[in-house]
């Protein structure tokens, strides 16, 4: 059965970087595109990032672009997104999900892994 | 890019119907036929019930029920049960790979 599995979350500095990873299993990895989502304590869904089957379409929320970077290593089945400069307001939930497409255009998540806590405070 | 329009609470009875609107623009929700909806649980992860407007995952009740109208796109719970007592999130594509959820419905089984 498909799985998603994030790592790497955990409370850091304001200003400071994190790097979460999401170990996939079940699919044929290489072939279907991927997000992260996030969840501020209390709120709602937030797209955070998108990431082709390829690698050669990535997208991001407008708070995140220029700080946050998605990539993907079809080799090893693992989604990453690397997050620089920090800030408070990136206190959420991350989960990783799977497209139901491949490309760019979202067709709708069909498989999230279970999430991971991210907390930016001093 | 603003976030999609959700109504912040929805209830019905069992055994009833209710439906949870979703209000973009021509650019996402209106431009495209890739609104998806979500329903999650407390603590837990989001699951797909719809996508593409009105289609169906393998295993989602046939009581769930999509449809869209110009700007607005809707989600409806047939027959209510307590178990669809969750939150409930829309979702479209909004051009160049760009994705917009909505803001979220608690929905609540009377």
């Amino acid at each position: 059965q498909v799985q998603l599995v994030e790592s790497g979350g955990g409370v850091v500095q304001p200003g400071r970087s994190l790097r979460l990873s999401c170990a996939a299993s079940g699919f044929t990895f290489r072939n279907f595109g991927l997000h992260w989502v996030r969840q501020a304590p209390g709120k709602g869904l937030q797209w955070v990032a998108i990431i082709s089957f390829d690698d050669s379409t990535k997208s991001y929320e407008d708070s995140v672009k220029g700080r946050f970077t998605i990539s993907r290593d079809n080799s090893k089945n693992t989604l990453y997104l690397e997050m620089n400069s920090l800030r408070p307001e990136d206190t959420a939930v991350y989960y990783c999900a799977k497209d139901r497409g491949s490309t760019g255009v979202t067709r709708g998540l069909d498989y999230w892994g279970q999430g991971i806590l991210v907390t930016v405070s001093s | 890019q603003s976030a999609l329009t959700q109504p912040p609470s929805a209830s019905g009875s069992p055994g009833q119907s209710v439906t949870i609107s979703c209000t973009g623009t021509s650019s996402d929700v209106g431009g495209y036929n890739y609104v998806s909806w979500y329903q999650q649980h407390p603590g837990k992860a989001p699951k797909l019930m719809i996508y593409e407007v009105n289609k169906r995952p393998s295993g989602v009740p046939d009581r769930f029920s999509g449809s869209k109208s110009g700007n607005t796109a809707s989600l409806t719970v047939s027959g209510l049960q307590a178990e669809d007592e969750a939150d409930y999130y829309c979702s479209s594509y909004a051009g160049n790979n760009y994705v917009l959820f909505g803001g979220g419905t608690k929905l609540t089984v009377l």
